[in-house]
Order: C-alpha cells, then sequence, then structure tokens
C-alpha cells in the first residue's frame, strides 16, 4: 500500500480558499486518491475521490498532476465548520472489490473568525 | 438502517474484563471495516470481512482481539483480558464491497470509546 504524507496541521481564516496537499510518491497504477473528512466525536466522511486531472463536487476540488505522486484538497470559502482532521488515503479503492484501506495521521485543519 | 450502527457507544471496564463492541453495517453492505482511534491519531485498520469471511485481519494486534462476522451483516468485535492500552474509540464501517458496486467509499459508524480503568 502507498504511503501518504500531509501536513500535521493548517490554519486559516473564514473566507478563505485552503489547499492541503498530499504526497504519494509509490502510488500504483490502479490505485485511486481519496480524501476523508473527521469532525471531533464522529467517524470520518468521505469527500472525494479522484484518479488522474480534476475532480469537483459540492464540497471541494482534487487536483492530481499528471505524475499522480501528489494530490491537493482545495476548499473553496471555508467557513468555522470546515474545522476537522483531513486524512488522504491512496489505494485500490475504486470500483474492485473491497481491500485494505489504511489511513494515515491526517491534516488537522483550524478555521479562524 | 439508515447507517452504520455501533452500540454501545460508551462502554466503561475494568482492567482483565471481556468486552464486546458491536456494528450493524449499512443493508447489502458486503464489506464491514474495524479501525481503532486513539486521541490525536488516524483510524488505526484492525480487520475487514467480506461477507462473513475475514479477508484480512493483519491489524488485530495480538490474540485478545477477535472479530466475527457469522451471517455476513452484524460483526462483533471482542476483547479478552482487556488492558489499559486498549482505551480507544472503536470505528467500525461499511461499503458495497463487490466489483462492480463498489466505489471505494467507506461509510463510518460513531464509533464505541472503550474506557478501561
Amino acid at each position: 500500500l502507498a504511503k501518504t504524507t500531509q501536513p500535521i496541521s493548517m490554519d486559516s481564516y473564514e473566507g478563505q480558499e485552503v489547499n492541503i496537499t498530499c504526497s504519494h510518491n509509490n502510488i500504483a497504477t490502479n490505485d485511486y486518491i481519496t480524501w476523508y473528512q473527521q469532525f471531533p466525536s464522529q467517524g470520518p466522511r468521505f469527500i472525494i475521490q479522484g484518479y488522474k486531472t480534476k475532480v469537483t463536487n459540492e464540497v471541494a476540488s482534487l487536483f492530481i498532476p499528471a505524475d499522480r505522486k501528489s494530490s491537493t484538497l482545495s476548499l473553496p470559502r471555508v467557513s468555522l465548520s470546515d474545522t476537522a482532521v483531513y486524512y488522504c488515503l491512496v489505494g485500490d479503492g475504486g470500483y474492485s472489490s473491497a481491500s485494505k484501506i489504511i489511513f494515515g495521521s491526517g491534516t488537522r485543519l483550524s478555521i479562524r473568525p | 438502517g439508515a447507517g452504520v450502527s455501533q452500540t454501545p457507544s460508551n462502554k466503561v471496564t475494568e482492567k482483565g474484563k471481556y468486552v464486546e463492541l458491536r456494528c450493524d453495517p449499512i443493508s447489502g453492505h458486503t464489506a464491514l471495516y474495524w479501525y481503532r482511534q486513539s486521541l490525536g491519531q488516524g483510524p488505526e485498520f484492525l480487520i475487514y470481512f467480506q461477507g462473513t469471511g475475514a479477508a484480512d485481519d493483519s491489524g488485530l494486534p495480538n490474540d485478545r482481539f477477535f472479530a466475527v462476522r457469522p451471517e455476513g451483516s452484524v460483526s462483533t468485535l471482542k476483547i479478552q483480558r482487556t488492558e489499559r492500552g486498549d482505551s480507544a474509540v472503536y470505528l467500525c464501517a461499511s461499503t458495497p464491497g463487490l466489483a462492480g458496486t463498489n466505489t471505494g467509499e467507506l461509510f463510518f459508524g460513531e464509533g464505541s470509546r472503550l474506557t478501561v480503568l
């Protein structure tokens, strides 16, 4: 399983765009990149998943360069409620049968007024 | 049910006691995962099931931990002779699990907080 590296913590202010970058140098050809969000006292919640280029949904955008060795989660115009831990995962999680899924330590994002 | 349900939400026990934690996955999800999360850490993989069988139990820390899923739905995580170091939040997640239906998205429950005194 490919290892991921992401910042331990980040701070930002309400209304700003926040970009969290994750490194995954050993990503395999059939690996997808998935991001989860976790609030205190809750289980992680799926945010977005991608394989290459750019993916956008109502919550976030995910940018993946051509070499796929990194990815950037972009949160537009954050609010206080975006304060959470964000996890970047890499694995064969897309459209094949279930497999082992590993979480790293995540990035603790704090949003200030 | 509408989501993954875990019981109990909180469990306080004494060192050396036996504990069972239950997970009721989303109906129809064939894959079920157990994780353990300590304060300030990411979820630590324990085991996952595909149907009734444990597909990968490499994360179980030792033989005091055991999990079953006898009918391919509800799962129970069993911890024998609990130790203070077992204190953590135990998270369960499910996913459709089968090729062609899977999207890689895990659906988590709220967790069971275990405190061993």
